[in-house]
């Protein structure tokens, strides 16, 4: 079982859908999480940043952490075609210095 | 500013060349990684440097020799590469290399070995 799991897609959406973008994952000493995304051939692009669980939103991003389900999410609002790329979570935790954990990332397609 | 640039974009090399990745950035980091994507994965983690010097080596092959010259600059010496090392290189910084810290990416070289 990989540390950190994540759906591949391709999520495929229409334009202005919600989306929903999960992780799981089996550290429960995972503290600190974010969500990349990353453009076809690009490097990755932070979009958010969480500090153990609750809420953070920013825009039409919300990010969202359970670590009694050792469970994130990323919800996208009125999604965009230019939100079409592949989405990465990772995490990390104080004793693993600063290593991230990525899960294997997602795959997501808006149709205009 | 949070940019990291890489050069070059693009590279290909024969398996007996010789070639150097280049990353810089102008944030104040103290930390930089090297990161290996091949296609459809997330990023594996080759080196990491904290305060110039390697604090952590993934068991990577010899034929890829970090340096880190001054605390903007990050370079990735290639030596003898075999055509599955080819993959998108990234570099990133992050603040001081505490678990905490955001890293932030560059665009990545994209490198194919032939």
């Amino acid at each position: 079982q990989k540390e950190v799991e994540q759906d591949p897609g391709p999520l495929s959406v229409p334009e202005g859908a919600i989306v929903s973008l999960n992780c799981t994952y089996s550290n429960s000493a995972f503290q600190y999480f974010m969500w990349y995304r990353q453009y076809s051939r690009k490097g990755p692009e932070l979009l958010m940043y969480t500090y153990s669980s609750g809420n953070k939103e920013d825009g039409r991003f919300t990010a969202q952490v359970d670590k009694s389900s050792k469970y994130i999410s990323l919800f996208i609002r009125d999604s965009q075609p230019s939100d079409s790329a592949t989405y990465l979570c990772a995490m990390s935790d104080n004793n693993a210095g600063n290593m991230l954990t990525f899960g294997g990332g997602t795959r997501l397609m808006v149709k205009p | 500013d949070t940019e990291v640039t890489q050069t070059p974009k693009h590279l290909v090399m024969g398996m007996t060349n010789k070639k150097s990745l280049k990353c810089e950035q102008h944030m104040g980091h103290r930390a930089m990684y090297w990161y290996k994507q091949k296609a459809k994965k997330p990023p594996e983690l080759m080196f990491v440097y904290s305060y110039e010097k390697l604090s952590i080596n993934e068991s990577v092959p010899s034929r890829f020799s970090p340096e880190c010259p001054n605390s903007s600059l990050l370079n990735l010496h290639l030596h003898a590469l075999q055509p599955e090392d080819s993959a998108l290189y990234l570099c990133a910084s992050s603040q001081d290399g505490h678990p905490q810290e955001t890293q932030y990416f560059g665009p990545g070289t994209r490198l194919l070995v032939l």
